[in-house]
C-alpha cells in the first residue's frame, strides 16, 4: 500500500528541547511539504522541498528546520526557538510539485510539557 | 497574493438535510480549486477538485462547481449522513504559486 506515514502520533516536548517529527512516503513523489494546523486557522506552510537536497521556507519557517537527504524522507525538527510549538503537524507530498493534488499523512500532535 | 475565504462554522445539520459550505477565493490567473476533508484525529483527504472554469468536481455525493465570474467554489451535498461529520477545507493553487492556500476550515456535525 502506497502512502505517507508520520510518526509518532503524539509527541511531547520539554522546554528548551528540540524534537524531530518523521515523515516517510513510498509514493515516489518528488515534492514534500510540512504544514502546521492550529484550531480555527486552517493549515500554514512551514517548509517544502521539490527535490532531494533542496528545500524552501514557507510562511512560518521560524523555529523549524528540515532536511531532504532521501527522496522518501522529509523530517521536521521543532527547535527550542519555536516558542509556541503546540499544534497538529501534517506532512504532504505531490508527484512533481506543480498543480497536482497533495496527499497527506495522518499527522503528529505535538504537546509541550 | 492568493487567499481563500470559507463559511464560518461550526455547521450542524440533521441527517438527510441539504448541505452548502461557501468558499470564495482571490487569485491571479486560473487557479486549481480543491476541497479537502479531515475526519477527527486524521490527516486531510482530497474530496474533489476542479482545474478550470465551469468544471464540476464530484465525489461521494458531494459536488462543487468552479465559478470564475463569482470567484466561488461552493461545496454541496443533497442528503448528508452522520458519517459526513468532519472538517472541510477549501484550497487553491496556481502557476507561479504552486503552494496550496487553505481556507480556515468549516466543522460540520450531522445529527441523527
Amino acid at each position: 500500500d502506497g502512502g505517507i506515514t508520520q510518526s509518532p502520533k503524539y509527541l511531547f516536548r520539554k522546554e528548551g528541547q528540540n524534537v524531530t517529527l518523521s515523515c516517510e512516503q513510498n509514493l515516489n513523489h518528488d515534492a514534500m511539504y510540512w504544514y502546521r494546523q492550529d484550531p480555527g486557522q486552517g493549515l500554514r506552510l512551514i517548509y517544502y522541498s521539490q527535490i532531494v537536497n533542496d528545500f524552501q521556507k514557507g510562511d512560518i519557517a521560524e523555529g523549524y528546520s528540515v532536511s531532504r537527504e532521501k527522496k522518501e524522507s522529509f523530517p521536521l525538527t521543532v527547535t527550542s526557538a519555536q516558542k509556541n510549538p503546540t499544534a497538529f503537524y501534517l506532512c504532504a507530498s505531490t508527484p512533481g510539485g506543480g498543480l497536482e493534488t497533495q496527499y497527506f499523512g495522518p499527522g503528529t500532535r505535538l504537546l509541550v510539557l | 497574493g492568493n487567499s481563500v475565504t470559507q463559511m464560518e462554522g461550526p455547521v450542524t445539520l440533521s441527517e438527510e438535510a441539504f448541505l452548502t459550505i461557501n468558499c470564495t477565493y482571490t487569485a491571479t490567473g486560473y487557479p486549481s480549486l480543491f476541497w479537502y476533508v479531515q475526519y477527527p484525529g486524521e490527516g486531510l483527504q482530497l474530496l474533489l477538485k476542479a482545474t478550470k472554469a465551469d468544471d464540476k468536481g464530484s465525489n461521494k455525493g458531494f459536488e462543487a462547481t468552479y465559478r470564475k465570474e463569482t470567484t466561488s467554489f461552493h461545496l454541496e451535498k443533497g442528503s448528508v449522513q452522520v458519517s459526513d461529520s468532519a472538517v472541510y477545507f477549501c484550497a487553491l493553487n496556481n502557476f507561479g504559486n504552486e503552494k496550496l492556500t487553505f481556507g480556515t476550515g468549516t466543522r460540520l456535525t450531522i445529527i441523527p
